[in-house]
């Protein structure tokens, strides 16, 4: 069975810093490998995911992360954050298979200082 | 093209009572699933289902807590006899036919608030 780690419940940055928030998986078989995001009160949206190819991926609003097999990793990353960015985000992972669920790690929140 | 539509997005229920909770996937999907969230916690899978069928239960709990997918109309979660440890958000997502790697649509969660 897979699982996902993430080692950070909070991360607090200025606004403009970089940011990365890390992501260690657990599985016997391949996988593919989410990020979600939740704003306050709302449901998850995508982020970004890696399926196959180039490790690294880009999603939306600036993020990317890197898959590395080596290490189980899927860490995000952006260069410089915003207020907006202010959010509790979930690493996922799923096996490969048709009647595979996705499995999410505990979530780490990013707060943005001015 | 609406996207997965939950409701309530409140529901207060008092002690013994039960709660219906629905959940339309988007237009296409055919796969539902069910997830609990914890106050200042993850997202917990509780249960995957097809059109009339349940396809993993592994994450409900063996009591109280039910879930179907009709042929016709939205999937639903019930919980009977609340207690105040129910209290959570819960969400439902929905995935195409062919869900392999496709990553999954949330609604927008139930809120359910046992008192």
């Amino acid at each position: 069975a897979q699982s996902v780690t993430q080692l950070d419940s909070q991360v607090p940055v200025f606004e403009e810093a970089p940011v990365e928030l890390r992501c260690n998986y657990s599985s016997s078989v391949s996988v593919y490998l989410f990020w979600y995001v939740q704003y306050p009160n709302q449901g998850l949206q995508l982020l970004l995911k890696y399926l196959s190819g180039s490790t690294l991926v880009k999603g939306i609003n600036g993020f990317e992360a890197e898959f590395n097999k080596s290490q189980t990793s899927f860490h995000l990353r952006k260069p410089s954050v915003h207020i907006s960015d202010t959010a509790e985000y979930f690493c996922a992972v799923s096996e490969y298979s048709s009647a595979s669920k996705i499995i999410f790690g505990s979530g780490t929140r990013l707060s943005i200082r001015p | 093209n609406a996207g997965v539509m939950q409701n309530p997005r409140h529901l207060v229920r008092r002690r013994g009572q039960e709660a219906r909770l629905r959940c339309s996937p988007m237009k296409g999907h055919s796969h539902v699933y069910w997830y609990r969230q914890l106050p200042e916690e993850g997202l917990k899978f509780m249960v995957y289902l097809q059109k009339e069928n349940i396809i993993d239960e592994s994450g409900m709990p063996k009591e109280r807590f039910s879930a179907e997918f009709p042929k016709e109309g939205p999937s639903i979660l019930r919980i009977q006899q609340v207690v105040r440890g129910d209290s959570a958000a819960y969400f439902c997502a929905s995935s195409p036919p062919s869900n392999s790697g496709y990553g999954y649509t949330f609604g927008s969660g139930t809120r359910l608030t046992v008192v």
